[in-house]
């Protein structure tokens, strides 16, 4: 298993500022996730994260936006950047771990206001 | 390609009810299947998955799941509902290893006392 944590846990920040979101694993892990969750929504994934190489984005998500670093098998950081109240939303960091069954694990999340 | 669909956006039930939440899976190979509860203000927490083997797959406080391959179906249950139970479920699916998990849109369970 893997336990995640993130900082913040929530934050309301205004808009046109950037906010960095940490993720913290308690082991290593070779995939790590960034998800966001809309209000009233299922989860929808912003990017693959893997050590020593560029985060992989998905259709809809841009790397000025949002700037992903992994420095190491245990860390990793979202940003969003120039916020509007459209990015108001729960983000999730999740890690794939296990042994040959792979299963996914997810930070609490941090729920982020944008005035 | 893989989806998933899960039939109704909110459940209620009665505490010491049957709970049924379906799910529908389509994939190109044969799939891994999740289910994950997210209470409020929490992140998503794995409740069971099928990967290969026996189709009936029990879970943590109470749940199990059916994998059904005729009906690409994947319905999560339990014979008695709990208030705790209220929560927020996800059906997802993966084609295993190191490939993306695809989620449902979600169901949330309301627990009437």
């Amino acid at each position: 298993s893997a336990v995640i944590s993130q900082k913040p846990s929530r934050d309301i920040c205004q808009r046109g500022t950037s906010l960095t979101i940490q993720c913290q694993v308690d082991s290593q892990v070779t995939m790590m996730f960034w998800y966001r969750q809309q209000p009233g929504q299922s989860l929808t994934l912003i990017a693959t994260a893997n050590q020593g190489s560029e985060a992989t984005y998905e259709s809809g998500f841009v790397i000025d936006k949002f700037p992903i670093s992994r420095p190491n098998l245990t860390f990793s950081t979202l940003t969003v950047s120039n916020m509007s109240p459209e990015d108001s939303s729960i983000y999730l960091c999740s890690v794939l771990s296990g042994t040959g069954i792979y299963e996914q694990y997810f930070g609490p999340g941090t729920r982020l206001t944008v005035t | 390609a893989q989806s998933v669909t899960q039939l109704g956006s909110h459940v209620s039930v009665s505490e010491g009810a049957l709970v049924l939440l379906r799910c529908n899976y389509s994939s190109s190979v044969p799939p891994y299947l999740f289910w994950y509860v997210q209470y409020p203000n929490q992140g998503l927490q794995l409740l069971l998955k099928y990967t290969t083997g026996a189709t009936l797959v029990k879970g943590i406080n109470g749940f199990e799941a059916e994998f059904k391959k005729s009906e690409t179906s994947f319905h999560l249950t339990k014979p008695s509902a709990h208030m705790s139970d209220a929560a927020e479920y996800f059906c997802a699916v993966s084609s295993g290893g190191y490939q993306k998990v695809t989620f449902g849109t979600g169901t949330k369970l309301q627990v009437i006392p």
